[in-house]
């Protein structure tokens, strides 16, 4: 199995702060990476796939990178309705594995 | 305007099955791939089955293959997660997931572009 390692796992940060993201894959998993956000009792929501494709509708504040085994996801200019907590998923192989989660929170 | 309501949770208590039902609306069922993802309470997000279109391409998380079954109803464009020998750990809030196919370098994986708002299943004697 693909084992998915997002650090950190939460950070405090303040309203128009740059803010990234990393997600590393246990091996290559080429650019089949996608990032999701998720706020309390919400269900995640797609932002970004194919490690760096921004998902219609969400905000160009929000970009990814990476390929092979090291990925990451910037917010440029923090908003308030960012603060939430991401999460990284490979869609190279079975099982599709998520990364842990990193929590976004204020400063 | 996609929809995905998932229905069918509760408390069962261990050993017991459960069938989770997910009423698709604003788009062709068919042409899609379904997953469903769960999410224990304070928990990360798991991968728990997918089912392609056509109904042929099938595959489960270790943890519950052999007891769950992923099944659609294209005509009724409703996808269904049938549930036996429910442990404890499968505790979670369940969530219905269309997936969408994107292609790179000659190969094509999923995105989980629309998400349920997911039903609680509680396992516990």
């Amino acid at each position: 199995d693909i084992q998915m390692t997002q650090s950190p796992s939460s950070l405090s940060t303040s309203v128009g702060d740059r803010v990234a993201i990393t997600c590393r894959a246990s091996q290559s998993i080429s650019s089949f990476l996608n990032w999701y956000q998720q706020k309390p009792g919400k269900a995640p929501k797609l932002l970004i796939y194919a490690a760096s494709t921004l998902q219609s509708g969400v905000p160009s504040r929000f970009s990814g990178s990476g390929s092979g085994t090291d990925f990451t996801l910037t917010i440029s200019s923090l908003q308030p309705e960012d603060f939430a907590t991401y999460y990284c998923q490979q869609g190279y192989s079975s099982p599709l594995t998520f990364g842990g989660g990193t929590k976004v929170e204020i400063k | 305007e996609v929809q995905l309501v998932e229905s069918g949770g509760g408390l069962v208590q261990p050993g017991e099955s459960l069938r989770l039902s997910c009423a698709a609306a604003g788009f062709t069922l068919s042409n899609f791939w379904m997953i469903w993802v769960r999410q224990a309470a304070g928990r990360g997000l798991e991968w728990v089955a997918y089912l392609g279109p056509a109904g042929k391409d099938i595959s489960y998380v270790d943890s519950v293959a052999g007891r769950f079954t992923i099944s659609r109803d294209n005509a009724r464009s409703s996808l269904f997660l049938q549930m036996n020998s429910l442990r404890t750990e499968d505790t979670a809030v369940y969530y219905c997931v269309r997936g969408s196919p994107y292609c790179r370098g000659g190969a094509c994986r999923l995105a989980f572009d629309f998400w349920g708002q997911g039903t609680l299943v509680t396992v516990s004697s």
